[in-house]
């Protein structure tokens, strides 16, 4: 089993609606959980961390799930800039980021 | 100005050759790492150096040699370049070594394809 799964997608949405998706990890001992976003042929950049008790950042949202082993990033009002791929980080407790491959969002005018 | 830069962005080149990716970060930070993302989207990290001293060498081929002659440059050679190695190589620098809630600034990425 990978360390951090994701659903590939793509979502595809319309402008406005809402999107949320999720990311297993299989540390149960995993410390610290961030979603990284990429846009196409660009490098990685922290969008947010996630708490345990979850966290928003305007439009985003992300929660945490320890006994199902699972972060979510949840996307209110979705804007066309927002169309990128989205990118699951968990640090085990080795201390050596893990990253899924990514969720990609799509959304149309 | 850039925080974390590497050159080249394109690297087109033969199997069998050498070649070297450069790094360079202007934050300050005492680590440094270079992460390969192959086709498939997976970031898998490769090596990390915190102020010069390597603290994290994943399995990789020992064609790949990093070398950080300070705490602000991470350049990574490789020899005898193979079809697998094309990929896209990211540099990365955060202010420690990965702790509990580190962030990692990232380079925009050296795009390699070996034909």
């Amino acid at each position: 089993r990978k360390e951090v799964e994701q659903d590939p997608g793509p979502f595809n949405v319309p402008e406005g609606a809402t999107v949320a998706f999720n990311c297993t990890y299989s540390n149960s001992a995993s410390q610290s959980f961030f979603w990284y976003r990429q846009d196409c042929r660009k490098e990685p950049k922290l969008l947010m961390s996630v708490y345990s008790s979850g966290n928003e950042d305007g439009r985003f949202t992300a929660q945490l799930n320890r006994a199902s082993q699972y972060i979510s990033l949840l996307i209110r009002d979705s804007k066309l800039s927002d169309s990128a791929t989205y990118l699951c980080v968990v640090i085990p407790n080795d201390y050596k980021l893990s990253f899924g491959a990514g969720t990609t969002v799509t959304v149309r005018a | 100005d850039t925080a974390v830069s590497q050159t080249p962005k394109y690297l087109v080149t033969q199997m069998g050759n050498d070649k070297s990716i450069k790094c360079e970060q202007n934050l300050g930070h005492d680590t440094m790492y270079w992460y390969k993302q192959d086709s498939k989207k997976f970031l898998k990290i490769m090596f990390s150096y915190n102020n010069k001293e390597l603290i994290i060498n994943e399995t990789v081929p020992n064609r790949f040699s990093p070398k950080s002659p300070d705490k602000a440059h991470l350049n990574l050679h490789i020899n005898s370049l193979e079809l697998g190695d094309s990929a896209v190589y990211f540099c990365a620098s955060s202010q420690d070594p990965v702790a509990t809630n580190e962030k990692l600034f990232f380079g925009s990425g050296t795009q390699l394809s070996v034909l």
